[in-house]
Parts: structure tokens; sequence; C-alpha cells
């Protein structure tokens, strides 16, 4: 199976740029799309989408949300982050079965 | 709107089978496929099934030989059944929609705690 490293928790400042990193243990890109797709989860609540295909932006998710990367190495950008922000993010692969998740980012404030 | 709701018993023993439902509505199951994923309590997630519009079916290796995943269109629920049941397999359950050739999990419902226990 693919294996996904994420940073356990990174602490950032309101109104700062968030930065959040995925790395892949095997090449996720296949003709010129990243199968690399980004997700939010709240405490108690479900997972919600935030970008798939590594840059494109789920529906009705804010402008502050990004996505980049390509190969082994991804990255979510949130700017600015904002009080509704704090939550924990999660990468997942979808290039080989079975999709496997990173272990998660949670982003705290400083 | 899109909508899934997970419904199952909320406490099985270990070594029995568990059950669970996804009932979904503002789309068919015959135009997008749905997945089940796990998260236990404080932990990551782990994908577990898959059955896609057509019907046909997915599932995680590692869980293979203890699934089954099934539907009933008229009554847009997806069924989950896992036997064999441990304290490990203790966790939230989700069913998603699964968008079929990129593969990820467009939207979730609430999830269905399952404990494990005696």
């Amino acid at each position: 199976d693919i294996v996904l490293t994420q940073s356990p928790a990174l602490a950032v400042s309101l109104e700062q740029r968030a930065t959040i990193s995925c790395k892949t243990s095997q090449n996720v890109d296949n003709y010129g799309i990243s199968y690399m797709h980004w997700y939010q989860q709240k405490p108690g609540q479900q997972p919600k989408l935030l970008i798939y295909e590594g840059s494109n932006l789920a529906s009705g998710i804010p402008a502050r949300f990004s996505g980049s990367g390509s190969g082994t190495d991804f990255t979510l950008t949130i700017d600015p982050v904002e009080a509704d922000d704090i939550a924990t993010y999660y990468c997942q692969q979808s290039k080989d079965y079975p999709p496997t998740f990173g272990g998660g980012t949670k982003l705290e404030l400083k | 709107q899109v909508q899934l709701k997970e419904s199952g018993p909320g406490l099985v023993q270990p070594s029995r089978t568990l059950s669970l439902t996804c009932t979904v509505s503002g789309f068919s199951l015959t135009s997008y496929g749905v997945s089940w994923v796990r998260q236990p309590p404080g932990k990551g997630l782990e994908w577990i099934a898959a059955i896609w519009s057509g019907g046909s079916t997915d599932y995680n290796s590692a869980l293979k030989s203890r699934l089954s995943i099934s539907r009933d269109t008229s009554k847009s629920q997806v069924l989950l059944k896992m036997n064999s049941l441990q304290t490990e397999d203790t966790a939230m359950y989700f069913c998603a929609i699964f968008n079929y050739g990129s593969y990820y999990f467009d939207y979730w419902g609430q999830g269905v705690m399952v404990t494990v226990s005696s």
C-alpha cells in the first residue's frame, strides 16, 4: 500500500499562512493527474472534501484553500487562516488500490 | 440535497457480525458509487469497501475475507457486513460518495460509532 506521511501538528496565527505537507511513498501522478486529495475534519464531524486531484477546489470551498505539488510531495495551503479553519487535515491518494490516507495534521492556534 | 446517513447497532460483541446501513437521498445509487471508511477513536481514516453504480464491488484486501458490501436500490441503501469482529474494529464508520475515475470521497455521512466489547 502507498504510505502517506504528514506532520502531526502545525501551529499558526490567525490571518497568517498555513502550509500542510503530505509525502507519499510512491509517485501518485499518472497521465498528468495527481491522484492526491485533501479533507478537513473538525472534532465530532465527518471529513469534508477540500481539494481533489492535487489542486482542484471542491464545490463551496473558499479560495483561501489551495493545493499544489506533484509526484511524492504535496502541500495544502490556507491563506489567510481563519478561526473556523482550526481542524485536522488529511491527505488521501488514489493512484493505487487501496486508497490510503495520511495520519492527519492538526492545525492549532499559536 | 445530497445526504448520507449511517445506522447500526452501536455495541457488538467480539466474534459477532456487524451490519451497517447507509441510507442516501438526493442522488441515485445507480449513478454514483458509495464507500465505507472507518476511523478508530483518535486515529486516522481507513477505506473499507466500495460498491459502484453498476453494482460491482471493491474491498480493502486487509479486510476482504471479513467483508460484504451490497445495496438495495429500491430503498436507496448500501449495506456493509463485517464478521469476526475484534476490539480493534471499534471505530466511527462513515459512508461516502466515492468518485469514479479519481477515487476521492465527495460527500460524507455523519458516521455511526461502533464499539466492540463484551
